[in-house]
């Protein structure tokens, strides 16, 4: 099981820029979340899905997008990229939700300039 | 709304002393509760985790924590640090749809020699 696979682990973008962060498991887990990581601040819920077709809004939403047209996949889309999404970015997945265990990736750091 | 309050942002300690990382919640719901700790440059790994039964619960390397319902607290302890302790703990409570979890801002652990 290689468990949750992000990609990339590090990229800089220039402000108005867009990307795709991606995010894989292969533990058939319905639920997967993605998380940005500030200092001192802990974790803040961006997005999350309950299950292949199914998302909703975590906390801090704006300036993302996400999809999950697949149980393994869950990619989260940055558009218009602004110096205040300089974060390293997590991705995790679930099989009892807010229940059970959160297996996460390794992490993304993202730099805006 | 739930939440939770790590009481400390950092702890530093010396080798084979003993420690305690501080968490209050809020919630008024049944609560399910969890430390997950991250090594640097690394994702969130799952300590230990409080669901029901016995109070006080126990992880392979030696940390316990007491889920104490009328101070509303889930505190971290070990009786004996190592250098390879070293790391960021969160604490977390399960949100009311039990769908996601909710994380506090993270206690850095230093442990020197």
């Amino acid at each position: 099981n290689a468990g949750v696979t992000q990609t990339p682990k590090f990229r800089i973008l220039k402000i108005g820029q867009s990307m795709t962060l991606q995010c894989t498991q292969d533990m058939n887990h319905n639920y997967m979340y993605w998380y940005r990581q500030d200092p001192g601040m802990g974790l803040k819920l961006i997005y999350y899905s309950v299950g292949a077709g199914i998302t909703d809004k975590g906390e801090v939403p704006n300036g993302y997008n996400v999809s999950r047209s697949t149980t393994e996949d869950f990619p989260l889309r940055l558009e218009l990229a602004a110096p205040s999404q300089t974060s390293v970015y997590f991705c995790a997945s679930s099989l009892e939700g807010g229940w059970g265990e959160q297996y996460f990736g390794p992490g993304t750091r993202l730099t805006v300039t | 709304a739930q939440s939770m309050t790590q009481l400390d942002s950092q702890v530093p300690v010396f080798e084979e002393a003993p420690v305690e990382l501080r968490c209050n919640y809020s919630s008024s719901v049944s609560v399910y509760l969890f430390w997950y700790v991250q090594y640097p440059n690394q994702g969130l790994q799952l300590l230990l985790k409080y669901l029901s039964g016995s109070t006080l619960v126990e992880s392979i390397n030696g940390f316990e924590a007491e889920f104490n319902k009328s101070q509303t607290s889930f505190h971290l302890r070990k009786p004996s640090v190592h250098i390879s302790d070293t790391a960021e703990y969160f604490c977390a409570v399960s949100d009311q749809a039990g769908t996601a979890l909710i994380f506090g801002k993270g206690t850095t652990l230093s442990v020197s020699s």
